[in-house]
Formats: structure tokens, sequence, C-alpha cells
């Protein structure tokens, strides 16, 4: 059975910097590319990130590019996100997600972890 | 970007109803569309991808059909456990977005 477990949540000041992780297991993951998708509270989902499944190529919202910076450690059977210069508009449950496609991205979530809020306040 | 529109926003049924939840694409995705049910305080849950493929283990009440730019999710004969949010995806290519979402409550 395919599992993401996420980090707990925390709470930080806008300007902050946060480290996100997801650990994975179940399946074989250094074959799969991750995505990160994030969601503020009662609103939609919305992409953040993705990253292959060799680590070698990343990609972003624009609305995060510059300030997150994806990353996975295979050897771990982990995937990171750090976070940077957070803003209260970042506020929002932040889910790990395993790509359907083995060796290169289908671009779609077959397994999400659990979620970990991440508010940014003072 | 593409931008994802879903409708209704809300849509109040009852056990047994078929229901549809339209999503329209920006500019012609192919069959690149995902579906996802949400339900409070859960992650999204994956059920049909490249617009019609049924995820494994999604019941087969759960039908995706359109190409191009307009895409349908019908739930024929609701069951109480449907009763959650519904998104699209695009899965063409990054960035991907999401269709606002679609309410399906108890009537």
């Amino acid at each position: 059975e395919v599992q993401l477990v996420q980090s707990g949540g925390v709470v930080v000041q806008p300007g902050g910097s946060l480290r996100l992780s997801c650990s994975g297991s179940g399946f074989s993951f250094d074959d799969y590319p991750m995505h990160w998708v994030r969601q503020a509270p009662g609103k939609g989902l919305e992409w953040v990130s993705l990253i292959s499944w060799d680590g070698r190529s990343t990609y972003y919202a624009d609305s995060v590019k510059g300030r997150f910076t994806i990353s996975r450690d295979n050897s771990k059977n982990s995937l990171y996100l750090q976070m940077n210069s957070l803003r209260t508009e970042d506020t929002a449950f932040y889910y790990c997600a395993k790509d359907d496609g083995f060796g290169t991205s289908l671009y779609y979530f077959d397994s999400w972890g659990q979620g970990t809020l991440v508010t940014v306040s003072s | 970007d593409i931008e994802m529109t879903q409708s209704p926003s809300t849509l109040s049924a009852s056990v047994g109803d078929t229901v549809t939840i339209t999503c329209r694409a920006s500019q012609n995705i192919n069959n690149w569309l995902a579906w996802y049910q949400q339900k409070p305080g859960k992650a999204p849950k994956l059920l049909i991808y490249r617009a019609s493929a049924l995820e494994s283990g999604v019941p087969s009440r759960f039908i995706g059909g359109g190409s191009g730019t307009e895409f349908t999710l019908t739930i024929s004969s609701l069951q109480p456990d449907d009763f959650a949010t519904y998104y699209c995806q695009h899965h063409n290519i990054s960035p991907l977005t999401f269709g606002g979402g679609t309410k399906v409550e108890i009537k």
C-alpha cells in the first residue's frame, strides 16, 4: 500500500522560513516524480511544485517561484519543500502527492499525503 | 496558463440521483483531464484520469467524458458516500491548474 507521511503543522512569522518533509513507502520512491499541492483553508486546490524522479528537473507555480525549493533524497525515500520569504497568503494545507507516471510525469496525482497546515502569521 | 472553470459551484441532490459536473478548459487540452473527490479534512482522491479512465478501485458509477475544452463528470445513482467536493485538473503540462470545485450536497 502506498503511504505518504508528512511532517507536522507549524506557525511561522511573515518573512520566515520552513521546510516541509514527506516520507514515502509502499512503492519504489525513486521511480516516480513527486509534487506539492496546497489548499488555503476553505478554498480550492493549487499546484505548487513538481520534481522529477531523479531530482534533476523541477517546476514551480509562479506564486512561489524564487521563494520555494523542492528537493528529494531518494536514499531516504523523502521529499522536501523549502519555503522562504513566507507570506500570509502562503497559509494553507500542504499536501505531497505522488505522480502516476513511472519514470516520467503524467502530471496527475494518484496518492496523497495527509496534509500539513502551515500558518503564516505574526 | 490554462484556466479551468467548473460548474456548478454547488449542487444539491438526493441519494439515487444522477448528477453531472462540467469542467471547461481555456484552451485545448485533448483528453488530459483528471477528476478528484475531496471530503472535509481529508486529502483529495483520484477518481478519473485522461478524461475517462477510471482509477483502480473507484466505483463504475463515476463516469468521465469529453475532450478538447469541455469535460463532464457524471455520478449515477448517488450514494451517501458521494457527498463531497469534486475538482477537475488538467494534466497537460506545467503549470498544472485545478477547477474551483463543485460541492455536491444533500438536498
